[in-house]
């Protein structure tokens, strides 16, 4: 089974409404990552938080991180019809000598204006 | 600065051809990686290669698959003798050398298909 397994699978929400996704790993990290990605384009890299820290903000983005239950959570507050995408987290393990990314299945989230 | 470039973004193939995958990573990048995504699905990695090194090809198919990075030009994904399980979107990833931090650059992907 997948390192990372994010939770929700979908998720459907209004503009202005907040969107919040959990991702779920099961071995030690060193930094966990977020990612956006829009049907049929590459990967946007939206936040990297490391093992060491607990919670970060970029913009409209808050990220945590709770290594003793081993999950992360992504939230988007006010949320805009541009941000329908699937987000996908991704890890870092220990275990990796170079930093390999293991990704999740990913969250599809749809805003409707 | 252009970001990752893959070519091309659309290939079809019949069952037996050979598929050839191009990576042009930013510029200053010399660390290159490859992902596969299967519909509905995450990524996953297929191999990690430096300029005429290959990293780590732990998620590389043993037969009909292989990369390279040569010092000049592009990075390659061949894949002989496709089959239809090969039909997915194939990502090209770079990072700069010893940043630390591992945050990866993709590019907009490769939609093979085989019919």
């Amino acid at each position: 089974s997948q390192q990372g397994e994010e939770d929700p699978q979908a998720l459907s929400i209004q503009e202005g409404e907040n969107a919040t996704m959990n991702c779920s790993y099961k071995t030690s990290i060193n930094n966990l990552q977020w990612y956006r990605q829009n049907s049929g384009r590459g990967l946007v890299h939206l936040i990297l938080i490391r093992s060491n820290e607990r919670e970060k903000h970029s913009g409209r983005l808050r990220v945590t991180l709770d290594t003793s239950k081993k999950s992360s959570s992504l939230l988007i507050t006010a949320s805009r019809a541009a941000d329908t995408a699937s987000y996908f987290c991704a890890t870092s393990m220990t275990t990796d000598s170079w930093g390999k990314l293991q990704f999740g299945a990913g969250t599809q989230v749809v805003v409707t204006p | 600065n252009a970001g990752v470039m893959q070519n091309p973004r659309h290939l079809v193939r019949r069952r037996g051809q050979e598929a050839r995958l191009r990576c042009s990573p930013m510029k200053g990048h010399s660390h290159v990686y490859w992902y596969r995504q299967l519909p509905e699905e995450g990524l996953k990695f297929m191999v990690y290669l430096q300029k005429e090194n290959i990293i780590d090809e732990s998620g590389m198919p043993k037969e009909r698959f292989s990369a390279e990075f040569p010092k000049e030009g592009p990075s390659i994904l061949r894949i002989q003798q496709v089959v239809r399980g090969d039909s997915a979107a194939y990502f090209c990833a770079s990072s700069l050398p010893g940043q630390g931090t591992y945050e990866q650059y993709f590019g907009p992907g490769t939609r093979l298909t085989v019919t």
